[in-house]
């Protein structure tokens, strides 16, 4: 199985600061990596496919960057809208497909 | 619009057997794969399984193989998630999500189904 080893697992942060999140795989997965929100009590959002494509209507603040076995995630101003979970999920391999422990980004 | 809309929240007790549902509308049901995602209470996301509805074509993770049975009858555009004994550790949200056309995965997703199972 490919592991997904997601980083911070939480952190604090201002409205206006650029945050990145990180995903390194536990082997080679090319590009094939996308990257989604959860609110609370919500189900998922797909904010990125194929490492750094934008998903239509995700705003351009969100950034994906990355191949091979280190993925980005950079939000460069953060807005009130953004404090949520983060998770990676790679589809290079399966089965399993396999998502990264999440990263909670709360207010600072 | 294309819409993933999951059956409603379960209470069972061990034992028991369940089926949840998972019905698509507003594109094509038969031509997209179909995902099921589990989130235990305040945990992360774990990748279940996908399904063909076309032809039933279906991927298990190794972790769910054997204790769940992901199905779809594209007659009727839906994808089910089944068990044939619950127990206490399948309470959690259940996700659908569908993989896009060019088959990148969950590009939607259902509203989930809360399934509690507790004596």
């Amino acid at each position: 199985d490919v592991q997904m080893t997601q980083s911070p697992s939480s952190l604090s942060a201002s409205v206006g600061d650029r945050v990145t999140i990180t995903c390194r795989a536990s082997q080679d997965i090319r590009n094939d990596l996308g990257w989604y929100q959860q609110k609370p009590g919500r189900a998922p959002k797909r904010l990125i496919y194929a490492a750094s494509t934008l998903q239509s209507g995700v705003p351009s603040r969100f950034t994906g960057s990355g191949s091979g076995t280190e993925f980005t995630l950079t939000i460069s101003s953060l807005q009130p809208e953004d404090f949520a979970t983060y998770y990676c999920l790679q589809h290079h391999s399966y089965p399993p497909w396999t998502f990264g422990q999440g990263t909670k980004v709360e207010i600072k | 619009e294309v819409q993933l809309v999951q059956s409603g929240a379960e209470v069972k007790k061990p034992g028991e057997s369940l089926r949840i549902s998972c019905k698509g509308s507003g594109y094509s049901f038969t031509n997209y794969w179909i995902g099921w995602v589990r989130q235990m209470p305040g945990k992360g996301l774990e990748w279940m399984g996908i399904i063909y509805p076309a032809d039933s074509d279906t991927r298990y993770s190794p972790s769910f193989q054997g204790q769940v049975t992901i199905s779809a009858d594209k007659s009727i555009s839906t994808a089910y998630l089944q068990w044939s004994s619950l127990n206490a550790s399948d309470t959690a949200m259940y996700y659908c999500a569908r993989h896009d056309s060019d088959v990148y995965p969950f590009d939607y997703w259902g509203q989930g189904t809360l399934v509690t199972v507790s004596s």
